[in-house]
């Protein structure tokens, strides 16, 4: 199983300053690489593909970047609808998929 | 625009049964395998099962396999997961979620329901 950790546990941001979420793979996944979004009482929401491919209705400000085993979610000029927790997820190793354990973004 | 809609959750004792079922709305059901998804209280995102676009492909996660059956039927635009024999780790919210690729089975997904709960407790 590929193991996907992600940090920090809880990141607290100002609103319009930025984000910088990080996840890592236990071995190399290439760019399969997802990350979502998820809100208390909602579904998740996907924002990222493929390492670095902004998900339909996305704004700019999400950004993904990194391949193999490291990789980055930043969001730039945070919005208070941005704070939530962010989960980064290998697609690589089908159909043993994995998430990460998640990261809270909150209000600083 | 696309819709997931779950249904069937609830209270069970363990070893007893429970079929879950997704609506969905949108798109072109057929053409995109789906998924379902689960979160137990206070963990991470856990993927449970696909099944391909024409129902014929089916995967499970070690932890359900043997014991839970993902289906679908395409003439109604619905997905389900039978899920017998359950533990008490099978508690969760498990949402349905709609494969990212058509035509194939990417395993990263673009839209999810709402889920629904399910507790299996004596």
């Amino acid at each position: 199983e590929i193991v996907m950790t992600q940090s920090p546990a809880t990141l607290s941001v100002s609103p319009g300053e930025r984000a910088t979420l990080s996840c890592r793979a236990s071995q190399s996944v290439r760019s399969n690489l997802a990350w979502y979004q998820r809100k208390p009482g909602q579904a998740p929401r996907l924002l990222i593909y493929g390492g670095s491919t902004r998900a339909s209705g996305i704004p700019a400000r999400f950004s993904g970047s990194g391949s193999g085993t490291e990789f980055t979610l930043t969001i730039s000029n945070l919005q208070s609808e941005d704070f939530a927790v962010y989960y980064c997820q290998q697609y690589y190793n089908r159909p043993s998929i994995t998430f990460g354990q998640g990261t809270r973004l909150e209000i600083k | 625009q696309v819709q997931l809609v779950e249904s069937g959750g609830g209270v069970v004792q363990p070893g007893r049964s429970l079929r879950l079922s997704c609506a969905a709305s949108g798109f072109i059901f057929s053409n995109y395998g789906m998924h379902w998804v689960r979160q137990a209280p206070g963990k991470g995102l856990e993927w449970v099962a696909v099944v391909a676009s024409d129902g014929r492909d089916k995967h499970y996660a070690d932890s359900v396999k043997g014991r839970f059956t993902i289906s679908r039927d395409n003439s109604q635009n619905t997905v389900h997961l039978q899920m017998n024999s359950l533990r008490a780790e099978d508690t969760a919210v498990y949402h349905c979620a709609k494969d990212g690729d058509i035509g194939g089975a990417d395993y990263y997904f673009d839209n999810w329901g709402q889920g629904t709960l399910v507790t299996v407790s004596s």
